[in-house]
């Protein structure tokens, strides 16, 4: 066990609706970050958050977004699905950020997209 | 854009047999992890390389950080069924922690 939860663990929507996935990051963490994972796009970093603020940003869609709240958990929001959204989703979380980083996964959220 | 290539991509051997995956890059990173991932998992981080030029060992599997910061290697020695499963490397710079796309590794009994 990471000790990083992720809800749900599952999630089918249908086309043009919007879902929320939730982070909880380890205990003492400040950072959290966001990927997405398909067959044939493997590990694809979305975004990062530290202790509240926005940190990095990779290749995350307009229709998606994030935030970190002040107890530390972080919402991934995703609108206006695609069936090529259908994806694992991790979220990780770390004590530093920057140079030194070790991540940590949680079970992720798999997303099916109808 | 920052880039990791991992050769190879898959990896079908022996039960016994040696094997090593690279994980190359054109950028220079402040640190280079290995993780591991079973289907339907998180991803497990194994080592974490900071210096150029250093080797980890975790017992039958060695890693190496390139001298310059840019590469990497995971040897495995005697490699085990137990062993198989998806290897990541990840570089992390500036905040980000980029992932190559992975060597799946089946250890065949």
């Amino acid at each position: 066990d990471s000790g990083v939860t992720q809800t749900p663990k599952h999630l089918i929507t249908a086309t043009g609706q919007r879902v929320t996935l939730r982070c909880s990051p380890r205990s003492g963490d400040l950072s959290v970050y966001w990927y997405q994972q398909s067959l044939d796009q493997g590990l694809q970093f979305l975004i990062q958050y530290y202790n509240g603020e926005e940190r990095a940003k990779g290749n995350i869609l307009e229709r998606f977004s994030a935030q970190q709240f002040p107890d530390l958990h972080s919402e991934l929001n995703l609108s206006s699905l695609e069936l090529g959204d259908s994806a694992l989703y991790f979220c990780a979380s770390s004590v530093t950020s920057g140079t030194y980083t070790e991540a940590f996964f949680g079970q992720g959220t798999r997303l099916t997209v109808v | 854009t920052q880039l990791l290539e991992q050769s190879p991509q898959f990896l079908s051997i022996q039960e016994g047999e040696n094997l090593t995956v690279y994980c190359n890059s054109s950028s220079v990173f402040s640190s280079l992890q290995w993780y591991r991932q079973e289907p339907g998992e998180g991803p497990v981080l194994l080592v974490t390389v900071v210096t150029g030029g250093e080797v980890k060992k975790l017992k039958r599997l060695t890693f190496q950080f390139g001298d310059a910061r840019k590469d990497s290697s995971l040897h495995i020695t005697a490699a085990q069924p137990g062993d198989t499963g998806l290897y990541l490397c990840a570089g992390a710079n500036t905040g980000k922690l980029i992932f190559g796309q992975g060597t799946t590794l089946q250890v065949k009994p």
